[in-house]
């Protein structure tokens, strides 16, 4: 069945430092794909998503980019913020189940 | 956007008891709903998949009669624990499709359960 892999964290980082959380996909057909977000305490909020392959999503200067020649979608920040701790949460969807990534605890420290 | 009502947000109660969680779709007719399970530190787990007026179909795993689940009408989906034990204790959250293809799910915010 389709499945997702991301990277193991958690992950530290130093303010304003470079962030790239990997995933991959495994899917028969042709998902969309997500990260979706999840702030302590919250329940998950979409980040941004990719409906095609090599469509970009982009928001709060988080992109990734739909790579369907090696399956991935990796997301990436210029300049990470405190603020920016969360846990992010890799994601496809194809025909209404969606399949989830195990999450990336990300700690941005100042 | 889309808006999916979860409620309570937070549940405590004696093990024994029963705990119903609504998931509720504000602005859209649900006609798929799912349930997912969230243990600390872990991803996500879908527990069921739920469509209006037809029966959940539930995840390997999951005892379906000790999570029962009913999808009424299209704005309204509910999760009862039955007999729940401090094992249950988890963070439930329930998502909503209007059935679009390759519509994204909209999630509720959760109910964060604790059974003493």
């Amino acid at each position: 069945g389709d499945s997702v892999t991301q990277m193991e964290g958690p992950v530290t980082l130093s303010e304003e430092a470079f962030l790239t959380i990997n995933c991959t996909y495994t899917a028969t057909g042709y998902p969309s794909l997500f990260w979706y977000v999840q702030y302590p305490g919250e329940g998950l909020q979409l980040l941004l998503k990719a409906t095609k392959a090599d469509d970009k999503g982009s928001n709060k200067g988080f992109e990734a980019t739909y790579r369907k020649e090696t399956t991935s979608f990796h997301l990436e920040k210029g300049s990470v913020q405190v603020s920016d701790s969360a846990v992010y949460f890799c994601a496809l969807t194809d025909n209404n189940d969606m399949r989830f990534g195990a999450g990336t605890r990300l700690t941005v420290k100042p | 956007g889309a808006v999916v009502s979860q409620h309570p947000s937070w549940v405590i109660c004696k093990s024994g008891t029963s705990v119903k969680i609504e998931c509720r779709s504000l602005d859209f007719q649900a006609t798929t709903m799912f349930w997912y399970r969230q243990f600390p530190k872990q991803s996500l787990m879908l527990m069921a998949t739920s469509n209006e007026g037809s029966k959940a179909t539930y995840e390997q795993g999951v005892e379906k009669d000790k999570f029962l689940i009913n999808h009424a009408s299209l704005t309204l989906s509910t999760l009862t624990v039955t007999s729940a034990h401090p094992e249950d204790s988890s963070f439930y959250i329930c998502s909503a499709s209007g059935g679009q293809f390759m519509e994204p799910q909209h999630f509720g915010d959760g109910t964060r359960l604790s059974i003493l």
